[in-house]
């Protein structure tokens, strides 16, 4: 099966410093994308960011961007000022093509902001 | 825009009992997701639907799992009989099945089996 590996299982964060969290995949489609997800303790899974395989620029969303390394096949989340609210479980996600675009999700990693 | 919703919230039941669970996607999302997430872990794709034909359920246990999209809106899925194994979230999402779209995740159904 073609994995998403989130190697770091838990990450801990000083409020207002800057995180990344690390993503890698398998893939051999050449027309994929790259999503990460947020899952607070309430459990709902809360969308943050997008990569296409074809994007040129590494995608941003407000306090979120992507810094996408495509010969590596990583698609690390950076997160800037880190705020208490951030703690929660974050998951990389990739969707591929070849007719249907599934979904395969990383173990995920666990951040805590501290104050 | 009213989001995912999903029932029961909660559910208990004994091993070798049957459960459903049902989903109600985003107004005008053509696909529709369950997934099963054991805790500590991402979430499982069981099965996807496009309208109310299935693209994958590669991983769906189709000796006890079911599921079902009757005229491409609302979903049920089935565990019969179920196992201790299968307690976990249960986790119904919907996009607009386009590449770039994301998934909109349901609260969950939170399933214990004694």
């Amino acid at each position: 099966a073609q994995k998403i590996t989130q190697t770091q299982p838990g990450m801990f964060v000083q409020e207002k410093e800057a995180v990344t969290l690390d993503c890698t995949y398998d893939t051999s489609d050449p027309s994929y994308g790259l999503f990460w997800y947020k899952q607070p303790s309430s459990g709902e899974m809360i969308f943050l960011i997008y990569q296409g395989s074809y994007d040129q620029q590494n995608a941003t969303e407000g306090r979120y961007s992507l810094n996408f390394q495509k010969a590596r096949k990583s698609a690390n989340l950076v997160i800037s000022a880190s705020q208490l609210g951030d703690s929660a479980m974050y998951f990389c996600a990739r969707l591929t093509s070849g007719g249907s675009y599934i979904p395969t999700f990383g173990r995920g990693t666990s951040l805590i902001v501290h104050p | 825009e009213a989001g995912v919703a999903q029932s029961p919230r909660y559910k208990i039941i004994e091993k070798r009992q049957s459960v459903a669970f049902w989903c109600n996607p985003i107004s005008g999302h053509a696909t529709l997701y369950w997934y099963q997430q054991i805790l500590g872990q991402g979430p499982k794709l069981l099965i996807q639907f496009q309208n109310n034909g299935v693209v994958d359920d590669s991983q769906l246990p189709k000796d006890r799992f079911s599921a079902e999209r009757l005229k491409g809106v609302d979903s049920t899925l089935k565990i019969q009989p179920a196992k201790l194994e299968d307690s976990a979230v249960y986790l119904c999402a919907s996009s607009l099945g386009r590449p770039k779209e994301a998934q909109y995740f349901g609260p969950g159904t939170r399933l214990l089996v004694l």
